[in-house]
């Protein structure tokens, strides 16, 4: 049972317009989420965080929603680059570090 | 700085084998975290390891153990592995809280 689901495999993006990324959770005890990045060959990278007390997390191009209500947070990459193409993964966390993630979402920006 | 470093990169077994990862954390991480991720999904949580004490366990069965040594270092064991193990294990790392680093992982197939 998906605690974290991630419904989109994939997204297709031109370079220069927003990419947003979805994520819906379904306990409304997770309080706090992050998105990882993963490239081939490398390990997830952490990208950006929110706690439930926010509803927004701004980190340069990149800015993470949270509507508590709907369990639902999504992600916005503005502008999008190709060097953003990778997969990202939503992630809550249950306990002491340990994360629950996402099935992922690819993205694809094409120049 | 070195970052996480896992050991080996890829490696090929039999059902009804053994397996040994290796994992060395971030100079000054006291803990280390594993996790299996099978091709498609995401990654999923084995054990987290806290000065050299298990602090969690994933739902995964006895034939997974891990331990941890007094550098920090990590082994995760698979014992009479099928077919199903085969999968990315990765290895993250942390200060005692707080973001997780992660390595570029083991890729383990099982024959």
């Amino acid at each position: 049972d998906q605690q974290v689901k991630q419904n989109s495999p994939s997204l297709s993006v031109q370079e220069g317009r927003i990419s947003i990324l979805n994520c819906d959770y379904t306990n409304s005890m997770f309080d706090y989420f992050l998105w990882y990045k993963k490239y081939p060959a490398e390990g997830p990278t952490f990208l950006i965080s929110i706690s439930s007390i926010k509803d927004k997390n701004e980190d340069g191009r990149f800015t993470v929603f949270l509507n508590k209500s709907a369990k639902h947070l999504s992600l916005h990459i503005v502008p999008s680059q190709p060097g953003d193409s990778a997969v990202y993964f939503c992630a809550t966390n249950t306990g002491f570090q340990k994360l629950v993630f996402g099935t992922g979402t690819r993205l694809l920006v094409s120049p | 700085d070195a970052g996480v470093t896992q050991s080996p990169t890829h490696l090929i077994k039999t059902r009804g084998q053994h397996v040994t990862l290796r994992c060395s954390p971030i100079s000054g991480h006291k803990s280390v975290s594993w996790y299996q991720q099978v091709l498609g999904q995401g990654p999923q949580f084995i054990f987290q390891y806290y000065e050299k004490e298990e602090r969690g366990r994933g739902n995964f069965p006895d034939r997974f153990s891990a331990r941890q040594f007094p550098n920090y270092s990590s082994e995760l064991n698979v014992n009479a592995l099928l077919l199903g193990d085969s999968a990315l294990y990765l290895c993250a790392s942390s200060p005692s809280g707080g973001e997780l680093f992660f390595g570029e992982g083991s890729r383990l197939t099982v024959l």
